[in-house]
């Protein structure tokens, strides 16, 4: 979906460091989540946000931080303390009604130098 | 805890055939059930979803159909074509407002 931008494509990390990853939607969708995909598995929830200045943790959230000061943008930090950052990383937007569909980027591959 | 369990893992059929995917899920508030489909390195992309309030959707060679009783619901593709190789990922929406996927299915379309 062209209303969902993830940036950079390729990210490479060296040890001790944060990496922070870009997500921008122009759907005016309320709600955004950001998803971890490692090889040969399924999308693993890390955090989501309904509303502006409002966040809550997914399945996955240790060693990531993120924060949504505006509606369009939805920033995921990956911090020194995730030690295996390696994976396929997906953000996603919906419409914050039940029973909608959320929209992906294109993600953002992660590797450790 | 909720879950969404998918089956097969990886399925592998003759081009014309049909390919049918199943998942089950845990919590019985969950309303929604969309089906993704995923190409190598590529986003998911939504191919068709089911609301609880039917039991069957379909969309040209794509059909979907729901059993709330039993909380298992399924992807039906028919005359399946090589461009159809790719992972499928079910899906579920328990409250509050986030998916639940299951493990995804790996399709392989033989010509």
């Amino acid at each position: 979906d062209g209303g969902i931008t993830q940036s950079p494509k390729y990210l490479f990390r060296k040890e001790g460091q944060n990496v922070t990853l870009s997500c921008e939607q122009n759907l005016n969708h309320d709600a955004m989540y950001w998803y971890r995909q490692d090889p040969g598995q399924g999308l693993r929830l890390i955090y989501y946000s309904q509303i502006v200045n409002d966040f809550q943790k997914g399945d996955i959230a240790e060693g990531y931080s993120v924060s949504r000061e505006k509606k369009e943008s939805f920033p995921l930090t990956v911090t020194s303390a995730q030690k295996n950052p390696t994976a396929f990383y997906l953000c996603a937007s919906s419409i914050l009604t039940e029973d909608q569909p959320q929209h992906f980027g294109d993600g953002t591959r992660l590797s450790i130098l | 805890g909720e879950n969404v369990e998918q089956h097969p893992s990886t399925l592998s059929v003759q081009e014309g055939d049909s390919a049918v995917i199943k998942c089950t899920y845990s919590d019985s508030a969950s309303n929604y059930f969309p089906w993704y489909k995923q190409e190598l390195g590529k986003r998911p992309q939504l191919i068709i979803d089911i609301r609880s309030n039917v039991g069957e959707k379909k969309d040209q060679r794509i059909a979907v159909t729901l059993n709330k009783t039993a909380k298992h619901f399924s992807l039906h593709i028919t005359e399946t074509q090589p461009e159809d190789s790719a992972v499928y990922f079910c899906a579920a929406d328990p409250p509050p407002g986030k998916l639940i996927f299951g493990q995804g299915t790996t399709l392989q379309v033989k010509p």
